[in-house]
Order: structure tokens, then C-alpha cells, then sequence
């Protein structure tokens, strides 16, 4: 089955600075990458999401790339805010929504 | 977004009783909705997905006898932990998505629900 890895497991930034998290997963199947935000004690709400035909995609401070070849996709968050603190997730999803996978988590600190 | 109610949001019960945890797709048909748990600082971990009116399929390891699992309409789908006991003790976040036929395979979550078993 699918397996989802997520690197680093915490990660400190300074305001302002950028920040990035990498996820690799196992099955080629795949082909659908979403990214989730989850903070303290509240739901996982998708902040972007990408499908296997685009290799990157852009919404204001948050990107995200994709290299199917080497299994990986990336979540890249500029000029990071403390707002932006929290836990992400990604996660990995089959064609038919029957194999998703989540990451075990990033927990991203944001220091003013 | 597609909105996921859930509910209750926090129970506290004694070891020994069952629990029943509702989740509701307001505002579109659910085909699929999923069930998570999650410990403190860690993830998301899936612990069934149930398809409306068909029974549910879990994951290794998830004791569907435990887990009862009901989804009985497009809308709705219900988590009963039976007989809970302290290990149950977590926070249970259900999802939903209107996939397939339509291409948002996308999963909005419910709010979660906090189950405390003394």
C-alpha cells in the first residue's frame, strides 16, 4: 500500500522567512497531493492541492511542487507569519479516492 | 468549501458504555465519508470508509466490532464506540467527499469530536 513520508517533523522559522516541507510517497499510482493545515485542537482545512498532470502550483504565499519521477512533492510557504504556525499535513490520494494516505505531520513554528 | 458537521464535539462518558458520533455533509451528497483518529501530536490515522449503504471497510487493525460504523445516507454517517474504555480516549474527526462521479475528490473534514472515557 501506500506509504507517506514528511520531513522535517518540526521546523522553526523566523517571521518572514520562507519555509518548506517535503513529502515523498511510495505508490505511482498516486495522483492526487493535497495539503492540509491543522491548528491546535481544530479540523485540517486544505490550503492547496495539486494533481499529477501539474508539476507546481501557486496561491499567493503558499506553492507547491511535484516531481512524480522521484516521488516527492513539496509545500513552500513565503514570508511565513506567525498565523501560519501549526501542523501540516500532506497526504496522497489514488485516482478512485479509495488509497489516501496522510503524512505523519509537521509541526511549523512561526517566531515573531 | 463544502461544509462537514459533526457532532457531538466533546463527550465524557464511563468506561463501559457506547458512544454514537454523527457526521453530516450539509450541503452536498456524500459517497464517501471517512473516519479518523487522532492522538495528541500525532496524525491523522484512517481508521475506516464507508460508502453509503454498504458496509464499511476498516483498516488493519480497527476492530469493526469496537467501531460500529453506519452510513445510511448520502448525508449522514455514524461512529459508535461500544463498551469505550480509557484507551478509546481520543479525538475522532470524520470526513466526507463527494467522489466519484464528481471530480472533487477532495475531503472536507468534520470539527471533531473529543470522546474523554473515565
Amino acid at each position: 500500500g501506500e506509504n507517506v513520508e514528511q520531513h522535517p517533523s518540526t521546523l522553526s522559522v523566523q517571521e518572514g522567512d520562507s519555509a518548506v516541507i517535503k513529502c515523498t510517497y511510495s505508490d505511482s499510482a498516486s495522483n492526487y497531493f493535497p495539503w492540509y493545515k491543522q491548528e491546535l485542537g481544530k479540523r485540517p482545512q486544505l490550503i492547496i492541492d495539486i494533481r499529477s498532470n501539474v508539476g507546481e502550483k501557486k496561491d499567493q504565499r503558499i506553492a507547491v511542487t511535484l516531481n512524480k519521477t522521484a516521488k516527492h512533492f513539496s509545500l513552500h510557504i513565503t514570508e511565513t507569519q506567525p498565523e501560519d504556525s501549526a501542523v501540516y499535513f500532506c497526504a496522497a490520494i489514488d485516482n478512485y479516492g479509495q488509497n489516501f494516505v496522510f503524512g505523519p505531520g509537521t509541526r511549523l513554528s512561526v517566531l515573531p | 468549501g463544502a461544509v462537514v458537521s459533526q457532532h457531538p464535539s466533546w463527550v465524557i462518558c464511563k468506561s463501559g458504555t457506547s458512544v454514537k458520533i454523527e457526521c453530516r455533509s450539509l450541503d452536498f451528497q456524500a459517497t464517501t465519508m471517512f473516519w479518523y483518529r487522532q492522538f495528541p501530536k500525532q496524525s491523522l490515522m484512517l481508521m475506516a470508509t464507508s460508502n453509503e449503504g454498504s458496509k464499511a471497510t476498516y483498516e488493519q487493525g480497527v476492530e469493526k466490532d469496537k467501531f460500529l460504523i453506519n452510513h445510511a445516507s448520502l448525508t449522514l454517517s455514524t461512529l459508535t464506540v461500544t463498551s469505550a474504555h480509557p484507551e478509546d480516549s481520543s479525538f475522532y474527526i470524520c470526513s466526507a467527499t463527494s467522489f466519484p462521479p464528481s471530480s472533487q475528490e477532495t475531503q472536507y473534514f468534520g470539527p471533531g469530536t473529543r470522546l474523554l472515557v473515565l
